[in-house]
This record gives C-alpha cells, sequence and structure tokens, in this order.
C-alpha cells in the first residue's frame, strides 16, 4: 500500500456540485498539505495542518474547505466546483522533525475535472 | 510574480546530452528540494539542500545550492529516457510550508 493514498484517483463533476477528495496516509507524520497543481504554475498550497486540531489557509483557499478527521486523514471539499478548479489535486505529509532531508511524502494525485 | 522561478520552463535535448536546470529564488534559501514527478502523476523526492555549497548526487543527477546568489541548478549527465518529467523544486517558507517554482518541462529524444 502507498504511504500516502489519495481517492478518487480520477473526477469528473458539473459546476456547482459538491465534491471532496480524500486523503490518508501511513507514515505517522502529524504534518498534511493539500496543493493543487496548474500547467505552467507548480503546486499551490490551499491548505494545510500541523496536527488534528491544527487547520491553516494557504495561499490559494478561497472555494475550498477542509477536515482533518484524524491523524491520518485530512480531506479537501470544493462547496460549490467552478471551472477553473479544474487541476491535479496532491495531498502531502511531513515529519515536523525534517532536518533528516527526506522531505515529503506525495499521494499519486487526484485529477478533478469540473463541467 | 514567482517566489521560485525554474529556467528554463521547457526542455527538449537528444539522449545521451547533458543539462542543467536551475531554480532562483527571491528571497534567501535556508533549504531547497527537487522533486522528479513523471507525468500526471505524484512528486518523487529527489534529494534536499541545505547548506550554502553544497552538492549531493543521486544516479547522474548532481544538484548544488549557491547560497549567495539564492540559486540552485539542478544537472543531468548523459540524459536518459527515463529522464524525462517534470522537475520541480521547492523552498521552505516559514513554519515548514514548502513553496515551488513553476516546474521545468523535460523531454528526451531517442
Amino acid at each position: 500500500d502507498a504511504d500516502v493514498t489519495q481517492t478518487p484517483r480520477n473526477r469528473i463533476t458539473k459546476t456547482g456540485k459538491r465534491i471532496m477528495l480524500e486523503c490518508s496516509q501511513t507514515k505517522g507524520h502529524d504534518r498534511m498539505y493539500w496543493y493543487r497543481q496548474d500547467p505552467g504554475l507548480g503546486l499551490r498550497l490551499i491548505y494545510y495542518s500541523f496536527d488534528v486540531k491544527d487547520i491553516n489557509k494557504g495561499e490559494i483557499s478561497d472555494g475550498y474547505s477542509v477536515s482533518r478527521q484524524a491523524q491520518a486523514k485530512f480531506s479537501l471539499s470544493l462547496e460549490s466546483a467552478i471551472p477553473n478548479q479544474t487541476a491535479l489535486y496532491f495531498c502531502a505529509t511531513s515529519d515536523n522533525r525534517d532536518a533528516a532531508g527526506y522531505g515529503y511524502t506525495f499521494g499519486s494525485g487526484t485529477r478533478l475535472t469540473v463541467v | 510574480s514567482q517566489e521560485l522561478e525554474q529556467s528554463p520552463q521547457s526542455l527538449i535535448v537528444q539522449e545521451g546530452k547533458n543539462l542543467t536546470i536551475n531554480c532562483t529564488s527571491s528571497k534567501t534559501l535556508y533549504g531547497l528540494y527537487w522533486y522528479k514527478q513523471k507525468y500526471g502523476e505524484g512528486l518523487i523526492f529527489l534529494m534536499m539542500l541545505q547548506k550554502g555549497g553544497e552538492e549531493k548526487s543521486h544516479e547522474k543527477i548532481t544538484a548544488k545550492l549557491d547560497e549567495k546568489k539564492q540559486q540552485s541548478s539542478l544537472h543531468i549527465t548523459a540524459s536518459q529516457p527515463s529522464h524525462a518529467g517534470i522537475y520541480l523544486c521547492g523552498a521552505v517558507k516559514g513554519a515548514q510550508k514548502l513553496v515551488f517554482g513553476q516546474g521545468t518541462r523535460l523531454t528526451i529524444n531517442p
């Protein structure tokens, strides 16, 4: 099993629908992140959480919400999807003792298309 | 403008040739990560550089960090088709949040 699992892998949804992307991890990391990737823009941070009770907005949080259900689970919701939220979404985790230099662990991504 | 600028944004090289990708920061770099992404897939950690002048290698990929220039370079020697993908640099920005460059798309022609 992958260390960071994202579901679904692909999703097509209609404008105005609510959709949830899920992320679960077996790394035992406290820190979890949601990024979106658009061509030519790299990855941009949507939300991040340093523990179950800690949720923070990233640089592009408008139109999104998150829930940290447990240390291992971090879900991203689009309350009312719009076409410009079509993107590749990544969940990532990190250890708060990152001095080891292993960086973040990323899931395989969820490709979301809003039509 | 992006805090991390990568150049070039796209690169096509003949198999066997060497290539370099640069990542320049608008702010002081305290640590820099390099990731590789196969098209449409997740990110694979390549290496992290923490100290000015530091150089690390992984197989045929070498990365250096020039703190004074606020820049890192990724060099691939004798490129192979398996090197194709998108290379992303990332830097830690306060409270351990990674910010990324826009990525460099590398194509290897046989």
